[in-house]
């Protein structure tokens, strides 16, 4: 069993679609990053989280500690948000990131 | 734009060579982290420094190696390379350990041959 796990692994959807990204993790410390990778490989960090909801312009990311759970929600979704979402637990006070599989996501207009 | 600079983005080497991938980061980003991500696969956590100290190492061999300079920028080499050392290498920076928010570099993409 991976230690963070992330569904689904892909989805396409139509412009203006409701899109969530869901993340379970079974190791780590309190937090979680969401990031966004586009072709290419940049990575740009999205949130980080310890606790509650955090939001963005069109995106928001939830977070339930004590579930190991976290959700990335994307409103009136766009083909430029499409592109690869992780989500990664810090491991311990190192801050050794354990990264989820990805979802890539594609938005067609 | 997250300030934070690699190069070179894309290099080619040959089995048994050394590399060099540097990292520049902004001024009070004490914290970098460096990453291999092989093609279609999630990044794997290579080392941490904080302060010019290594902070942590994941799986790799040592000769996969660092430094962190006082003007924050940092280097990552790797010895005796192999096929399997292709891919895309990141750099994230962050100001303190263990919190707040990473900034990353678009990459170096290292293809072995």
């Amino acid at each position: 069993k991976n230690e963070v796990e992330q569904s689904p692994q892909n989805l396409t959807a139509q412009e203006g679609e409701f899109i969530t990204i869901n993340c379970s993790y079974s190791v780590g410390i309190s937090a979680l990053h969401w990031l966004q990778q586009h072709p290419g490989g940049g990575i740009v960090s999205l949130f980080m989280l310890s606790s509650g909801k955090k939001k963005h312009g069109r995106l928001i990311a939830t977070i339930n500690i004590q579930e190991k759970h976290s959700s990335l929600h994307i409103t009136a979704s766009h083909p430029r948000d499409s592109a690869v979402y992780i989500c990664a637990v810090p491991m311990d006070s190192n801050y050794q990131l354990i990264w989820g599989a990805g979802t890539k996501l594609i938005i067609k207009p | 734009e997250t300030g934070v600079t690699q190069s070179p983005t894309h290099l080619i080497k040959t089995r048994g060579q050394q590399v060099t991938l540097r990292c520049s980061s902004q001024s009070g980003h004490n914290t970098v982290s460096w990453y291999q991500q092989a093609l279609g696969q999630g990044p794997q956590f290579i080392f941490q420094y904080y302060r010019e100290e290594e902070n942590g190492r994941g799986n790799f061999p040592p000769r996969f190696s660092g430094l962190q300079f006082p003007n924050y920028s940092s280097e990552l080499n790797v010895n005796a390379l192999e096929l399997d050392d292709s891919a895309l290498y990141l750099c994230a920076t962050s100001g303190r350990t263990n919190t707040g928010e990473l900034f990353f570099g678009e990459g170096s993409r290292l293809t072995v041959l």
